[in-house]
C-alpha cells in the first residue's frame, strides 16, 4: 500500500519538546521527508534522512528512523510559537520512471503558553 | 531564485465557468506536481510531468480537469465545468528528481460558488 500514517492533532507547552510521529509501509523507500506548512503558504521542506541512517540532527530539530519498524519521528527541542504549523511526513520511492513523493495527512502542531 | 510561482493566488468563480491555474517552476527542475489539498482528503496528487511529459494522471479526479505544460516553465491546471466541490487549495511543486524533495509554491485558494 501507499500509506503514510501520523496523528492529526499534537499540543505542546511552550519550551518543551515536541515530538511527532509517522509510520510508513513501503520497506524500499529511499528518502523520507519532514515538510512543514504554516498558515497560508506552501508546504516548505524542513528536513530528509537517507533510509540508511538512523538519526539526522539540525539545529533544534532532530529526525530518528527506525526502519525495521518503518516509524519516523521528529523531535523539536524548545518549542517556540513561531513552530505553530501543519507537519507533514513524507516517504519516496521510485515507480515506473520517476521518484514520487507520498505524503502523510498532516499533523497541526499547536503551542500553548 | 524567486521559487515555485503560482498564480492566481485566490479565485473565485461560479459553478460552470472555467477554470485556470498557472505555474512556473524552478528554472532546471525536470520533474512538475500538481496537488489539491482539501480538509477532508488533505494533500492529493493529481498528475506529475516529467520533461514536460506528464507521466501519471491517476489522481486527476475527472476528465473535467486537464493540465498541460508546453514548455519547462510553464504549466496549467484547467477545471471546465467547475463545481463546488472542486473549491480547494492547489499546489503546484517541481523537483529535481530524488533526494532534494519537492519545492512547493505557495498555492492558489479556489471557491467556486
Amino acid at each position: 500500500g501507499e500509506d503514510v500514517e501520523q496523528s492529526l492533532f499534537l499540543s505542546v507547552r511552550e519550551g518543551d519538546s515536541s515530538v511527532i510521529n509517522c509510520t510508513y509501509t513501503d520497506s524500499s523507500s529511499t528518502y523520507l521527508y519532514w515538510y512543514k506548512q504554516e498558515p497560508g503558504a506552501g508546504l516548505q521542506l524542513l528536513t530528509y534522512i537517507f533510509s540508511n541512517m538512523d538519526m539526522k540532527q539540525d539545529q533544534r530539530l532532530t529526525v530518528l528512523l527506525n526502519k525495521k519498524d518503518k516509524h519516523l519521528s521528529l523531535r523539536i527541542a524548545d518549542t517556540q510559537t513561531g513552530d505553530s504549523a501543519i507537519y507533514f511526513c513524507a516517504e519516496s520511492r521510485r515507480d515506473s520512471s520517476a521518484s514520487k513523493i507520498i505524503f502523510g495527512s498532516g499533523t497541526r502542531l499547536s503551542i500553548r503558553p | 531564485d524567486a521559487g515555485v510561482i503560482q498564480s492566481p493566488r485566490h479565485e473565485v468563480t461560479e459553478m460552470g465557468q472555467e477554470v485556470t491555474l498557472r505555474c512556473k517552476p524552478i528554472s532546471g527542475h525536470d520533474y512538475l506536481f500538481w496537488y489539491r489539498q482539501t480538509m477532508m482528503r488533505g494533500l492529493e496528487l493529481l498528475i506529475y510531468f516529467n520533461n514536460n511529459v506528464p507521466i501519471d494522471d491517476s489522481g486527476m479526479p475527472e476528465d473535467r480537469f486537464s493540465a498541460k505544460m508546453p514548455n519547462a516553465s510553464f504549466s496549467t491546471l484547467k477545471i471546465q465545468p467547475s463545481e463546488p466541490r472542486d473549491s480547494a487549495v492547489y499546489f503546484c511543486a517541481s523537483s529535481f528528481p530524488g533526494r532534494y524533495g519537492y519545492t512547493f509554491g505557495s498555492g492558489t485558494r479556489l471557491t467556486v460558488v
